[in-house]
Order: C-alpha cells, then structure tokens, then sequence
C-alpha cells in the first residue's frame, strides 16, 4: 500500500528564511509524486509535479528514490508562502495525500 | 470558467437530516473524486470515479451516496447526517488517475 508522511504539522520561518516541507512516501513501484497548496479557505491547487521538474513561486522538489523523498524547497520564503502544503503520490487508481504542513511565514 | 465547480458552498443542517452536494466539471476529464477534510486539515479521499463507474470506495458509511449521472457530475448524497459528518468536502476531477488534480471550492458541511 502506499503511504505518504509529512512529519511536521506546523511550520514556522521568518519572510527571507529558507524552507524546506518534508516529504517521506512508501511504495514499491515507481511513483509520480505531486505538491499541493491550499491558502487560506481556498480550494487545493497543484505547485508542483516532479516528473516536470519546473520551479513554481521559487520552490523545487527533488524526487530522491533512495531516501523516498520529495521534500519541498525554497530559498527565501514569503509571506504570501502562507499556506497548507499537501504531497500525494498519485499511483495507478490512486492518489494518497499526506496529512500536511501549514507554514507560517512570520514578517 | 471554474473548471470544477460545486454546489452549495456552505450549508448547515440538523442531525437525522439527508442532503446533497452537486459537482460538475468542465474539464472533459474521465476521473472525479470526492475528498473530505476534516478539521485538523487532514484530505481523505472518499471516492474515485472513472468513466461513471465507481473505483475506489475507502470505507465511508453508507449513508454517503456517489451518483454520476454522466462523465461531467459526480453528486454527493448524505442520509441520516450526524454531527461527525462536519467538514470540508472537496469536489475533483483529474485526467486518469495519474495526472493533476484539480479540485472544486469545496462545500462546507455543518450538522448541528
């Protein structure tokens, strides 16, 4: 079965602090791993997939098949970052969030 | 145009009461999803239709109903709603399983 671990429940940083969302998943065949976000009472929206392998509002994932990782990435948060961010592994029939990570982007 | 729009977008009502949560997507996608969240912010699919057949059915009460009338709607019906039933129920549809989700508002469900 797969699963996917998002170890932190809140996530604080200063506006220009670097963030990294931690992202863990399990499963045995080769997955696609996705970034979702959800500001404040809106709906979900995809950031990012890795099999793109594109920056969006300045954040990266890098797949790590050895550590089963895609943690999330930016260099200067800010303040707008401010958010819900949920990782999901989409397999065959079926997409698994994570239970997410809010991050506080403190000014 | 919303690509996938549902409908009402809060709705509060009495325990024991059914009730209904339209979606509709414009998408052309052959997938639709029904998700719930709940309030810790945790999203746990509830359902997953291809094609008007159903798919994936997580262990949800049978008091919620799925019903695609065709591969644009994919309606959610509540019976007997309890207080437990509160929560953010997000509308989806994506092109095959493997590819973006993309989600509706999301109807906010209050049983009082």
């Amino acid at each position: 079965a797969q699963r996917v671990t998002q170890p932190e429940k809140l996530l604080s940083v200063f506006k220009g602090a670097p963030v990294e969302l931690k992202c863990n998943y399990s499963y045995s065949g080769s997955p696609e791993l996705f970034w979702y976000v959800q500001y404040s009472r809106q709906r979900l929206q995809l950031l990012l997939r890795h099999i793109s392998r594109e920056s969006i509002k300045g954040f990266t994932a890098d797949l790590n098949k050895g550590e089963t990782s895609f943690h999330l990435k930016k260099p200067f948060a800010q303040e707008e970052d401010s958010a819900m961010y949920y990782c999901a592994i989409h397999a065959y029939q079926k997409v698994t969030f994570g239970t997410g990570t809010k991050l506080q982007v403190i000014p | 145009d919303t690509a996938v729009s549902q409908t009402p977008k809060y709705l509060v009502t009495q325990m024991g009461n059914d009730k209904s949560i339209k979606c509709e997507q414009n998408l052309g996608h052959d997938t639709m999803y029904w998700y719930k969240q709940d309030s810790k912010k945790f999203l746990k699919i509830m359902f997953s239709y291809n094609n008007k057949e159903l798919i994936i059915n997580e262990t949800v009460p049978n008091r919620f109903s799925p019903k695609s009338p065709d591969k644009a709607h994919l309606n959610l019906h509540i019976n007997s709603l309890e207080l437990g039933d509160s929560a953010v129920y997000f509308c989806a549809g994506s092109r095959g399983a493997g590819n973006t989700i993309y989600f509706g508002e999301g109807s906010w469900l209050t049983v009082v």
